[in-house]
């Protein structure tokens, strides 16, 4: 099966620095590869994804990047607020004509934000 | 327009007790899927359901696991003589397609005593 590893675990910035959480997977099959916010008590919120037909994806202040040759995407954030402290989770997905809702998760990174 | 509503919040089982978990996916969403949080740990993947059928329950454990989603009525999960390994936190996801992007609700924080 799948197999995504998420790096780094945590990661502290300034506030107004970027920050940046790669991934690798292993099935070169997966071709959706969704981003998640988790806040302590809540649920993954899903913040931004992207599908193998694009190599880049910008929403405001996140963006996301995706290397199908080496089998990598990565999550930017640029300009970083403590509202931004959370732990990210990258996942991907090989729909194969049935659900790209079977995701495979990284182990998450604790993202901190300091004023 | 409320996401996807789990209940409870928290739940407290003895060994050997029944834990029933429920979900109410978004308005529109006829798409379920069970996902399980150990601490320090990414989700994995459970089951995944539409109405009245099981489409892939890969995920789940063999025995004392269980899932259904219904005509009417939530989905449930259902985790029978439950031991100390299954404390976690379980999230159920709705999605409107199958090819639609998942959203979380808050999940259920179960722990076996």
């Amino acid at each position: 099966g799948e197999n995504v590893e998420q790096h780094p675990s945590t990661l502290s910035v300034q506030e107004g620095d970027s920050a940046v959480i790669k991934c690798t997977y292993s099935d070169s099959a997966s071709n959706y590869f969704p981003w998640y916010k988790q806040e302590l008590g809540k649920g993954p919120q899903l913040i931004i994804d992207i599908r193998s037909n694009v190599g880049e994806k910008k929403d405001q202040r996140i963006a996301v990047t995706l290397n199908k040759t080496a089998k990598h995407f990565s999550l930017h954030i640029t300009e970083t607020q403590p509202e931004d402290s959370a732990v990210y989770f990258c996942a991907a997905s090989n729909p194969s004509g049935s659900t790209l809702g079977r995701l495979y998760f990284g182990r998450g990174t604790q993202l901190t934000v300091w004023p | 327009n409320a996401g996807v509503m789990q209940n409870p919040r928290h739940l407290v089982r003895r060994r050997g007790q029944e834990a029933r978990l429920r979900c109410s996916p978004m308005k529109g969403h006829s798409h379920v899927y069970w996902y399980r949080q150990l601490p320090e740990e990414g989700l994995k993947f459970m089951v995944y359901l539409q109405k009245e059928n099981i489409i892939d329950e890969s995920g789940m454990p063999k025995e004392r696991f269980s899932a259904e989603f219904p005509k009417e009525g939530p989905s449930i999960l259902r985790i029978q003589q439950v031991v100390r390994g299954d404390s976690a936190a379980y999230f159920c996801a709705s999605s409107r397609e199958s090819n639609s992007p998942l959203h979380f609700g808050n999940g259920t924080r179960l722990t076996v005593t």
